[in-house]
């Protein structure tokens, strides 16, 4: 079991904007705005596509935002386009020894 | 431009140590600027946070590592400033330590990882 607990899947059509959620604790995305978002094609490298809750390195498509509520951050993908479908994973700094925490994974299906 | 590069044995024997080393490029190992890290994937399965050392010759916390509690007691991992390498240390390995391992970078006071290695496949069997 992940630390911080995404859905399994999601899935929207072409155009259509999709929300993944990350629900943390109290301890880490509740507390600190040190949430980040990456994005994993088959067989590839994660790529990171938000920081510190909302902000998007350089290159990102400003189809890609990110927010936060309490314990939970999300990232939303508007005008989703084939090239989106991927798998997506949250991750946040946390107050434990640990340092940070992964989420366990969101497939996104573009139907 | 930092790049990462993972290296070291694909195939390891149960029970044995898994060793691997990240070969830092185009910034320095003592940047005060980054933790060092180490993150797996095992096939089929999500991202797992392994672990990271902080090393910079200007804090007083340089050296200081931060380890998955699950992992914990069999990694190790550690730094040579003098190859530009940071390495990775897991013992008594079992098939369930089967994954693509990567470095990666963790920017100091955001802990977001912003350079990843391309991966490389380490496989446990006899």
């Amino acid at each position: 079991q992940s630390a911080l607990t995404q859905p399994a899947s999601v899935s929207g059509s072409p155009g259509q904007s999709i929300t993944i959620s990350c629900t943390g604790t109290s301890s880490d995305v509740g507390v600190y705005n040190y949430v980040s978002w990456y994005q994993q094609h088959p067989g590839k490298a994660p790529k990171l596509m938000i920081y510190d809750v909302s902000n998007r390195p350089s290159g990102v498509s400003n189809r890609f935002s990110g927010s936060k509520s309490g314990n939970t951050a999300s990232l939303t993908i508007s005008g989703l386009q084939a090239e989106d479908e991927a798998d997506y994973y949250c991750s946040s700094y946390t107050s434990s020894n640990t340092l940070v925490l992964f989420g366990g994974g969101t497939k996104l299906t573009v139907l | 431009q930092l790049q990462l590069q993972e290296s070291g044995p694909g195939l390891v024997k149960p029970s044995e140590t898994l060793s691997l080393t990240c070969t830092v490029s185009g910034g320095s190992i003592s940047s005060s600027s980054y933790y060092w890290g180490w993150i797996r994937q095992p096939p089929g399965k999500g991202l797992e946070w392994i672990g990271s050392i902080y090393y910079s010759g200007s804090t007083s916390y340089s050296g200081s590592t931060y380890y998955n509690p699950s992992l914990k007691s069999r990694v190790t991992i550690s730094v040579d400033t003098s190859k530009r390498q940071f390495s990775l240390k897991v013992g008594s390995v079992t098939a369930a330590d089967t994954a693509v391992y990567y470095c990666a970078t963790v920017l100091d006071y955001h802990y977001y990882m912003d350079v990843w290695g391309k991966g490389t496949t380490v496989t446990v069997s006899s």
